[in-house]
């Protein structure tokens, strides 16, 4: 089956580090995604990861996936309050045409 | 090169009514998908759209249509609305055939509300 699983809160410090964790079900999930959405908006891609890496890293962005584990997570280094959203993964199976996407992880950062 | 854009923005209407929503695709893109966000889930995926035709769907029932037009840009019609189909429409584009991802890009979404 399909399902993708988030928790639903994380609070961290400014200038601290933010992990954002993501589990997924489907073992033949091809790309794993991660979008960003502040208030009243819509999403805004993060960054990707194929399922044939373990890591990938975009700036302040580290993607880190366990695939054996079907464990997915997003660090992002130096916190800012700017960075204060819900934090959406995804998943996309090769041959489908549907992002399946997790319940968010509402990212709280204190100044 | 201009993003994804959505209309309304926000909308109000009643149960049993009939609601028509808007998306105009990124530019180069030719695959429009719709998404469902209620208040405090994740997008749900409705149907996807490529070359005018209905290209696959989500567990939605058939009161949600849709179409896409020559310029790629779409539209998601909704029957008989229902409280329950007070959400967030989301629509993304993507260019299909890419040999990256067919990474989807958002709009901003419509804010349906439905009394």
């Amino acid at each position: 089956g399909e399902d993708v699983e988030q928790s639903l809160f994380l609070s961290v410090r400014e200038g601290d580090s933010s992990v954002i964790n993501c589990t997924y079900t489907d073992s033949s999930s091809t790309y794993l995604y991660w979008y960003k959405q502040e208030p009243g908006a819509g999403l805004q891609l993060l960054t990707y990861i194929f399922s044939n890496m373990d890591m990938k890293q975009d700036q302040r962005l580290t993607v880190l996936l366990n695939k054996k584990d079907k464990h997915l997570s997003l660090r992002i280094a130096d916190t800012q309050t700017g960075d204060s959203a819900i934090y959406f993964c995804a998943e996309k199976t090769s041959g489908t045409y549907k992002y399946i996407f997790g319940t968010g992880t509402r990212l709280k950062v204190l100044a | 090169e201009t993003g994804v854009t959505q209309s309304p923005t926000h909308l109000i209407k009643t149960r049993g009514q009939q609601v028509t929503l808007r998306c105009s695709s990124q530019s180069g893109h030719n695959t429009v998908s719709w998404y469902q966000q209620a208040l405090g889930q994740g997008p749900q995926f409705i149907f996807q759209y490529y070359r005018e035709e209905e290209n696959g769907r989500g567990n939605f029932p058939p009161r949600f249509s849709g179409l896409q037009f020559p310029n790629y840009s779409s539209e998601l019609n909704v029957n008989a609305l229902e409280l329950d189909d007070s959400a967030l429409y989301l629509c993304a584009s993507s260019q299909a055939g890419d040999s990256s991802t067919d990474t989807q890009y958002f709009g901003p979404g419509t804010r349906l509300t439905v009394l």
